[in-house]
């Protein structure tokens, strides 16, 4: 089964602020990979799919590179309402989709 | 706007089941996957499984094999997913969530507000 290892598991940063986060999967899942945005109490929200498409509605302070077993979620600027946690999902292939663990971004 | 519409909070006792329905507005319902994702509290997302309702096939994690169904109605486009077996490490919430492309492995662009689900003696 793939497993997707996001780091760094919590992270504080200032308003501003350029932050990266990285996903490694245990074997190459080509683009087969996106990015959610979850605030508490909320539903999680898609922000990058197929690793560097930017969904619709998104700002495009958020950015998604890598393919293989290497990715990275990047904000440019942090804002204040992009402090919430960050989850990686894989769709490539058997068990079909697995999520990481979550980044947990927070205001230093 | 697509929007995905979950039934009401629920407390169970072990070794029953429960069936959490999400009812599907603002898109054509058969053309998309859904994929129920369960967060146990203060942990992270775990996809359970999928079902496409246009080719009516169905997907489940191997860890839920033979305690998870996913069916839909497509006369009232609701998809709901059954676990039975229930034991406490099931409490959490249980989220429906619309494919982006029409395949079992997809990522998810709309998602139901959540239903809790307590399970407790």
């Amino acid at each position: 089964a793939i497993q997707l290892t996001q780091s760094p598991s919590s992270l504080s940063a200032s308003v501003g602020d350029r932050v990266t986060i990285t996903c490694r999967a245990s074997q190459g899942i080509s683009s087969a990979l996106a990015w959610y945005q979850q605030k508490p109490g909320k539903a999680p929200k898609l922000l990058i799919y197929d690793a560097s498409t930017l969904e619709s509605g998104v700002p495009s302070r958020f950015s998604g590179s890598g393919s293989g077993t290497d990715f990275t979620l990047t904000i440019s600027s942090l804002q204040p309402e992009d402090f919430a946690t960050y989850y990686c999902q894989q769709f490539n292939s058997y068990p079909l989709i697995t999520f990481g663990q979550g980044t947990r971004l927070e205001i230093k | 706007q697509v929007q995905l519409e979950q039934s009401g909070a629920e407390v169970k006792k072990p070794g029953s089941s429960v069936k959490v329905s999400c009812k599907a507005s603002g898109g054509t319902f058969s053309n998309y996957a859904i994929g129920w994702v369960r967060q146990a509290p203060g942990q992270g997302l775990e996809w359970m499984g999928g079902i496409i309702p246009i080719f009516g096939t169905t997907h489940y994690a191997q860890k839920f094999q033979g305690r998870v169904t996913i069916t839909t109605d497509e006369s009232t486009s609701t998809a709901y997913m059954d676990l039975s077996s229930l034991r406490s490490e099931d409490t959490a919430v249980y989220y429906c969530a619309r494919g982006l492309y029409l395949v079992g492995a997809t990522p998810f662009d709309y998602w139901g507000q959540g239903t809790l689900v307590t399970v407790s003696s």
